[in-house]
């Protein structure tokens, strides 16, 4: 079974950093794309970034490019999310994602993990 | 970027009863393989969102048949054949021709 945990939102004040985390478990890690997808209190969800199985390829929102670095490490099953220079815009809930079947699209989607941006 | 637009924003429908949404692309999402990039989600309430049809028409893993995909070019459905309770959430059509990828603002189905 596909499993996907996200961990490391909290709340954090504007300017600042935060790295998210995705455990991924059920299946072959480095044969698959990620992505992170976010989706603001209310919303629908945001594509934010995307990176290929073997971390070569990477691909940025524009609303994020410059600040948050997508990054994965593959002997660990693990997905990264380094966010910088953090606004109340990028409050939202991010999800961790894998791609379906041999595509490269969103398929499978974790719980999420909160990024509360506020002073 | 590319605007995915859904029609209707909501819609109840009574347990049993067909439903229908409808997602419109700014342009064409088949692409030079012969694949047509457009995905339905549904978020149901509380939970993450969870893919139904990828490629305009092909069901997902675990998905009920009742669920079909259709359409070509820049007009897509997804139909449900025979609405359950818990079918109930907000639809989502993705489009995964370029990126950006972007979602559709949304249907929410309720149950009558």
């Amino acid at each position: 079974e596909v499993q996907l945990l996200e961990s490391g939102g909290r709340l954090v004040q504007p300017g600042g950093s935060l790295r998210l985390s995705c455990a991924a478990s059920g299946f072959t890690f480095s044969t698959y794309h990620m992505a992170w997808v976010r989706q603001a209190p209310g919303k629908g969800p945001e594509w934010v970034a995307t990176i290929n199985s073997g971390g070569g390829g990477i691909y940025y929102a524009d609303s994020v490019q410059g600040r948050f670095t997508i990054s994965r490490d593959n002997s660990k099953n693990t997905l990264y999310l380094q966010m910088d220079s953090l606004s109340a815009e990028d409050t939202a809930l991010y999800y961790c994602t894998r791609s379906y079947g041999s595509g490269s699209k969103p398929g499978y989607w974790g719980q999420g993990t909160l990024v509360t941006v506020s002073s | 970027d590319i605007v995915m637009t859904q029609s209707p924003l909501s819609l109840s429908v009574t347990p049993g009863q067909p439903a229908s949404i409808s997602c419109k692309s700014s342009q064409s999402l088949l692409y030079s393989d012969g694949k047509t990039y457009l995905f339905w989600y549904l978020q149901k309430p509380g939970q993450s969102p969870q893919l139904l049809i990828y490629e305009a028409s092909s069901r997902f893993s675990g998905v009920p048949d009742r669920f079909s995909g259709s359409g070509s070019g820049t007009d897509f459905t997804l139909k449900i054949s025979r609405v359950e309770a818990e079918d109930v959430g907000v639809y989502y059509c993705m489009q995964g021709i370029e990126l950006p990828l972007t979602f559709g603002g949304g249907t929410k189905v309720e149950i009558k």
